[in-house]
């Protein structure tokens, strides 16, 4: 059973438009929410991640958005540029705990 | 800097080969894990470790075994491997709880492996 479920699967947008990837879960013991950027030929890295104690959080053009009621949290990328083409998971986990749960990716490509 | 490390960026085996891939971490991590990556499919966890000797299954564990012999080092064991094994494997870390976790996963560059 999917832990985390991630959409859309793929998204291509202009330079400058703004992607968003939606990520939902079901067990409220999660708190803690990272996103992670993964490059072709590369392993993935953390970008940004959220507690729920917070709604939003900002990095640059990176901002999560989180919803605690709905149990929903998003990735937003503002001006995207050719070099935020990457794939994006979005994960859950308990600080606590050991383990990790991924959705199953959003491939960005943006256009010049 | 961190660093995961995994020693084979690309193998090619033949059905019934047994293939060992190898992590190491020189980041003083308790934990250690190593995913399937598969398009669609995202990130499934075949195994984590907490500690030297000890292992848990994580959601696909079927095929394969690990080894963690010293706190650095873990190592994903095919003993039989066969065609739907072929796949990125990827290796992570992370602090454990009693370390001051902060929730962040370290990942190697990943293994890319073909069986025949």
């Amino acid at each position: 059973q999917q832990q985390v479920k991630q959409s859309p699967q793929s998204l291509i947008v202009q330079k400058g438009g703004i992607p968003i990837i939606n990520c939902a879960y079901e067990n409220t013991a999660f708190d803690y929410f990272p996103w992670y950027q993964q490059f072709p030929g590369k392993g993935p890295a953390l970008l940004i991640a959220i507690r729920p104690d917070v709604s939003e959080k900002k990095e640059g053009r990176f901002t999560i958005s989180f919803n605690k009621s709905a149990k929903q949290f998003s990735l937003h990328i503002m001006d995207s540029q050719p070099g935020d083409s990457a794939t994006y998971f979005c994960a859950a986990s308990i600080i606590r705990g050991n383990q990790f749960y991924f959705g199953t990716g959003t491939s960005l490509t943006v256009i010049p | 800097d961190v660093k995961v490390t995994q020693s084979s960026r690309y193998l090619v085996k033949r059905t019934g080969e047994k293939v060992f891939l190898e992590c190491v971490q020189d980041m003083d991590h308790e934990n250690m894990f190593w995913y399937r990556q598969d398009p669609g499919l995202g990130l499934r966890l075949i195994y984590f470790s907490y500690d030297v000797k000890m292992k848990e299954k994580g959601d696909i564990p079927e095929g394969y075994s690990v080894s963690r012999e010293k706190k650095e080092r873990f190592s994903l064991i095919l003993e039989s491997a066969s065609t739907n094994q072929t796949s990125m494997y990827l290796c992570a870390s992370s602090l454990a709880p009693g370390q001051g976790r902060t929730g962040e996963l370290f990942f190697g560059e990943g293994s890319r492996l073909t069986v025949l």
